[in-house]
């Protein structure tokens, strides 16, 4: 099977950039995609492919993709981007689709 | 405007069944991929099941393959999750996700969620 790991935690002071990193071997061959979830609401994709924005989405918002490691970049975190930030793909065989753990992103 | 509505969600008795319905509109229904993704109280999401656009493909992750069975009606805008066997390790929030044009595991639009609970 594939896993997909994320730190747990991260904190970043209001208007610097954070970075949230994906490791997982079946990002080598399809990009992941990123999740914005909020206390009480339903995910919300931000970035998908090489690094796409959907409609909606702040331009602080960008992706990148190396190896086996996927990143989600917040230039300028604002307070309204404190929330749990979780990547998905799908395994090495292509069949299923994984999670990563999440990373709960701090705005101080 | 793309809106899922998940309902069937409730408390349960180990061993027992509920099934699970999403309500879909503001797209076309049958052109779209489909899945299920849960989300344990406090926890991180877990991808469930999936289905293509008429049907005729399902799969699970293997903690729900063999109780649970993913379906839909197109003429009917609904996905379903049949949920059998249900242990108390199944407790958690599903939502129903739709998968873009631009790959299965890209999910554009999610529904609100519905609380499974099981417990005796």
């Amino acid at each position: 099977s594939s896993e997909l790991t994320q730190d747990p935690a991260v904190s970043v002071a209001l208007g610097q950039t954070v970075r949230i990193t994906c490791q997982g071997d079946s990002l080598r061959n399809y990009y992941a995609s990123w999740y914005q979830q909020k206390p009480g609401q339903a995910p919300l994709r931000v970035i998908y492919g090489q690094n796409n924005r959907p409609s909606g989405i702040p331009d602080r918002f960008s992706g990148f993709t190396s190896g086996s490691t996927a990143s989600l970049t917040i230039t300028g975190a604002q307070a309204e981007d404190e929330a749990d930030y979780y990547c998905n793909s799908r395994d090495n065989n292509g069949n299923h689709v994984i999670f990563g753990g999440g990373t709960k992103v701090t705005v101080l | 405007e793309v809106q899922l509505v998940e309902s069937g969600g409730g408390l349960v008795q180990p061993g027992g069944s509920l099934r699970l319905s999403c309500a879909a509109s503001g797209f076309t229904f049958s052109n779209y991929r489909m899945h299920w993704v849960r989300q344990a109280p406090g926890k991180g999401l877990e991808w469930a099941s999936y289905i293509n656009n008429d049907g005729s493909t399902t799969t699970y992750a293997d903690s729900v393959r063999g109780r649970f069975t993913i379906s839909r009606d197109n003429a009917k805008n609904t996905l379903y999750l049949q949920m059998n066997s249900l242990r108390v390790e199944d407790t958690a929030f599903y939502y129903c996700a739709r998968a873009s044009g631009y790959g299965d595991h890209v999910l554009d639009y999610w529904g609100l969620g519905t609380l499974v609970t099981v417990s005796s």
